[in-house]
């Protein structure tokens, strides 16, 4: 069965540093990738995924990711991390020749910037 | 536009009780799913609806859990006989298509449900 491994559940961050949050997944054929954001009290955002094509996605609020087969990951980075980014990030794969539709998640990885 | 919206959005119910949590999707959105976010432990994918289909169960962790959707839009979660592992947040998510890689999906708030 696919299964994500984030591999810290907390990262602390001076503000304007930049940050990689690391993801990998259990090896597959083909897979989607994603990495979602959820802010304090609010629900998942999608912030980048990873289809198919150029294995560096951009996303939103500065975020990308690197899609790397061979050592099945997908890392996010940002050069610049702001205090509003404050959350807790998830990785997430979807087998593609299931097509069932599935998005296994891992557990998160919480990012605290400090001032 | 209104995105997906869930009810209540905290429930605190004692041990054995029945508990129903709700999900209204995006207008238009075909495709419903029902998470489990425990503490610590991410996203665990329980039920998956799409149009008309017969709903993927898959992820529904005993015979207390099911779940329904009506006329396509409105959906229910029914926890019978609630235990404190029960107690997480119950996120609910809705997309326009069948397709993970195509149609993105839209979370809603979640409902946090406590089992004393």
């Amino acid at each position: 069965a696919q299964s994500v491994t984030q591999l810290d559940s907390q990262v602390p961050v001076f503000e304007e540093a930049p940050v990689e949050l690391r993801c990998n997944y259990s090896s597959s054929v083909s897979v989607y990738l994603f990495w979602y954001v959820q802010y304090p009290n609010q629900g998942l955002q999608l912030l980048l995924k990873y289809l198919s094509g150029s294995t560096l996605v951009k996303g939103i609020n500065g975020f990308e990711a690197e899609f790397n087969k061979s050592q099945t990951s997908f890392h996010l980075r940002k050069p610049s991390v702001h205090i509003s980014d404050t959350a807790e990030y998830f990785c997430a794969v979807s087998d593609q020749l299931r097509g069932d539709d599935k998005i296994i998640f891992g557990k998160g990885t919480r990012l605290h910037i400090l001032p | 536009g209104a995105g997906v919206s869930q009810s209540p959005s905290n429930k605190v119910t004692e041990k054995g009780k029945d508990v129903e949590l709700r999900c209204d999707p995006i207008s238009g959105h075909t495709a419903l799913y029902w998470y489990r976010q425990s503490l610590g432990q991410g996203l665990e994918f329980l039920i998956y609806f799409q149009g008309n289909s017969a709903p993927d169960k898959s992820g529904l962790p005993s015979d207390r859990f099911s779940a329904e959707r009506t006329g396509g839009s409105v959906s229910t979660l029914t926890i019978q006989r609630t235990q404190q592992e029960d107690s997480a947040v119950y996120l609910c998510a809705s997309s326009i298509g069948r397709g993970v890689g195509s149609y993105e999906q839209y979370f809603g708030p979640g409902t946090r449900l406590t089992v004393t």
